[in-house]
């Protein structure tokens, strides 16, 4: 099972919006409602930001929403803010019980 | 509060073995799937290995089925998960995190470090 793919790196400057996208197959994203996404800082475990597609659990603000179209899954976050500078991976339930992440995309605030 | 506190990790020798536990307070344990789930020094999240509430079921990642067993003690809140036959490509952060639904991970631990080297 191959990882997703992910942008290696993404920006913006406070205050605006950016979307950070994650492809699959049909086989994973294409073919599921569960799709998750992950925020980590540096030297942190990571912290779950949405769940099936486009839900948020409690404690997370609005400014995180997800999405998905056909194979490909993406996360925006508006209204950028400094901490939001970390690294984002996406996750999909691949069926036949099996978990494969992207590759992570690293968001720099500017 | 909710912890789950991994340990047990250290400095292996290649084709050695090495035990990771997770110790797990604050939910019940019992009623929940558990995954372990590493990052490599740099690199991304790689799903390791799951275990259902019961430990009925186990599952694993191609790159370590026949060398990892994940195991769970309910009557202690612990999770395991035994390292056989280790390489150089293990070493990595290893998180231990539970499963929701078997869909997503909202808990995680800090993590345990296990770096494989001669």
């Amino acid at each position: 099972q191959s990882a997703l793919t992910q942008p290696r790196s993404v920006s913006g400057s406070p205050g605006q919006s950016v979307t950070i996208s994650c492809t699959g197959t049909s086989n994973d994203v294409g073919g599921s409602d569960y799709v998750s996404w992950y925020q980590q800082h540096p030297g942190k475990a990571p912290k779950l930001m949405i769940y099936d597609v486009t839900k948020r659990p409690s404690g997370v603000p609005d400014r995180f929403s997800g999405s998905k179209s056909g194979n490909t899954a993406s996360l925006t976050i508006s209204g950028l803010q400094a901490d939001d500078e970390a690294d984002y991976y996406c996750c999909s339930c691949a069926g036949s019980i099996l978990w494969v992440f992207g590759g992570g995309t690293k968001l720099t605030v500017l | 509060q909710v912890q789950f506190v991994e340990s047990g990790g250290g400095v292996v020798q290649p084709g050695r073995s090495l035990r990771l536990s997770c110790a797990v307070s604050g939910v019940t344990f019992s009623n929940h799937g558990m995954h372990w789930v590493r990052q490599a020094p740099g690199k991304g999240l790689e799903w390791v290995a799951f275990i259902w509430s019961d430990g009925s079921n186990k599952y694993y990642v191609d790159s370590v089925k026949g060398r990892f067993t994940i195991s769970r003690d309910n009557s202690e809140n612990i999770l395991y998960l035994q390292m056989n036959s280790v390489t150089a490509e293990d070493t990595a952060v290893y998180y231990c995190t539970r499963d929701r639904a078997k869909d997503y991970f909202d808990y995680w631990g800090q993590g345990t470090l296990v770096t494989v080297s001669s």
